[in-house]
């Protein structure tokens, strides 16, 4: 199984919700990713984790919050977003942070809209 | 500054056109490049990757890259063109044994039939 899949595909939530997004691996992998992509943009990394645990942190506002609970799985919640939210979120995996070849492997992506 | 830049933002090519898109970098170490491709509606795939030796890396549908270290370059190319090429391309670096890819800003590719 070489996929990472993510849910839902669409979200459309208001600036008071809290909703979360979903990614899973099941490759063994040990690190996993959460990049946005705006439109005809390229994607921007926002986080990193490796072995479960938070690596890299580009300066993402607090309404953004990240949680890997197990090696396969990695969540993203989200709270109090704003209209400028609104992206393509990637979740990504690769099979170690370190590995000299650190290719990843992308998920479909999670379409949010915010109104 | 880690960078990635690429040439060409839109690139028009009737079908059978040969086709060659500008990747150039900015990193100060030992280096892993890759190009995905992005079709309308689909998520990133990938193309081809150079992580060592010869520098002529092949990938999918015809594709290929050559890595040049002295010019900081990962070009890539593809003979002959179809419409289904049509699609954004994203070059992409990371460091060896780093956690960070960075991405170019992307070519769109209009193949006409």
């Amino acid at each position: 199984d070489t996929e990472v899949t993510q849910t839902p595909k669409h979200l459309v939530m208001g600036m008071t919700n809290k909703k979360s997004l979903k990614c899973e691996q099941h490759m063994g992998h040990r690190a996993m990713y959460w990049y946005k992509q705006k439109a005809k943009k390229p994607p921007e990394l926002m986080f990193v984790y490796s072995y479960e645990k938070l690596s890299i942190n580009e300066s993402v506002p607090s309404r953004f919050s990240p949680e890997c609970p197990n090696s396969s799985l990695l969540n993203l919640h989200l709270h109090a977003l704003q209209p400028e939210d609104s992206a393509l979120y990637l979740c990504a995996s690769s099979h170690r942070v370190g590995d000299y070849n650190n290719e990843q492997f992308f998920g479909p992506g999670t379409r949010l809209t915010v109104l | 500054a880690q960078s990635v830049s690429q040439h060409n933002h839109h690139v028009i090519l009737s079908e059978a056109a040969s086709l060659e898109l500008g990747c150039n970098y900015s990193y100060g170490g030992t280096v892993n490049l890759f190009w995905y491709v992005q079709y309308p509606g689909q998520h990133l795939q990938l193309l081809l990757k150079y992580f060592s030796g010869d520098p002529l890396v092949k990938g999918i549908k015809g594709f290929e890259a050559e890595f040049i270290k002295s010019k900081f370059s990962f070009n890539l190319r593809k003979p002959s063109v179809q419409w289904s090429d049509t699609a954004e391309y994203f070059c992409a670096v990371n460091g060896a044994g780093g956690f960070k890819t960075i991405f170019g800003a992307g070519t769109r590719l209009f193949v006409k039939a």
